[in-house]
């Protein structure tokens, strides 16, 4: 089982629609969550961290489920600037690494 | 806001020869890390640094690699011995406290011929 796992893609949504993407981490250990998104080319930036009680930042939301290893990401109301590919991120488990996934890549339609 | 630095942001090298890309960390940061993302790839874990000694480093972290901070603010990664595999961007990343979230400098593209 890869350490992080995510849907490739791509997602090809019209503009202001609802999208959501999908994670499992196999390190049951792991301590902390993000989603980082990723433009072509670019440096991964954080679009925001998990937590176990759901957090919500303007039109994403994320949520964490432990007992499954299980990660979520929600955009509403999409945008063309949502465009990028979406970095499911894990960290801990006794060590500082930041371990990726491949990337969901978003293209968001007019 | 603080940001990463690194530079340059394209390097070309002919094989076989050494290369050392460079960065500064946020300011008050005290986690270094090096990642990096061969084209089509996922960013894979290198190195991370933490007072003055390496705290982990990944199996790509070879004898060929090396790290160093050789002052209070620059974080450089040395690639000894070029080989065209190692063409990848490399990206540089800081943290405050350990698990908290990383912040990564725009990158360096290393160019292997």
């Amino acid at each position: 089982r890869k350490e992080v796992e995510q849907d490739p893609g791509p997602f090809n949504v019209p503009e202001g629609a609802t999208v959501a993407f999908n994670c499992t981490y196999s390190n049951s250990a792991s301590q902390s969550f993000f989603w980082y998104r990723q433009d072509c080319r670019k440096e991964p930036k954080l679009l925001m961290s998990v937590y176990s009680s759901g957090n919500e930042d303007g039109r994403f939301t994320a949520q964490l489920n432990r007992a499954s290893q299980y990660i979520s990401l929600l955009i509403r109301d999409s945008k063309l600037s949502d465009s990028a590919t979406y970095l499911c991120v894990v960290n801990g488990g006794g060590n500082e690494k930041l371990t990726f996934g491949t990337g969901t890549r978003l293209t968001i339609i007019p | 806001e603080p940001e990463v630095t690194q530079t340059p942001s394209h390097q070309v090298t002919q094989m076989g020869q050494e290369v050392i890309l460079r960065c500064v960390p946020i300011s008050n940061h005290l986690y270094f890390y090096w990642y990096r993302q061969i084209l089509g790839q996922k960013v894979e874990f290198l190195v991370s640094f933490y007072n003055n000694e390496i705290s982990e480093k990944s199996e790509i972290f070879d004898d060929q690699f090396s790290v160093e901070r050789p002052d209070g603010s620059n974080f450089t990664l040395k690639i000894r011995s070029t080989k065209l595999e190692d063409s990848a961007m490399y990206f540089c990343a800081s943290s405050d406290v350990t698990h908290q979230p990383q912040h990564f400098g725009d990158g360096t593209r290393l160019s292997i011929l």
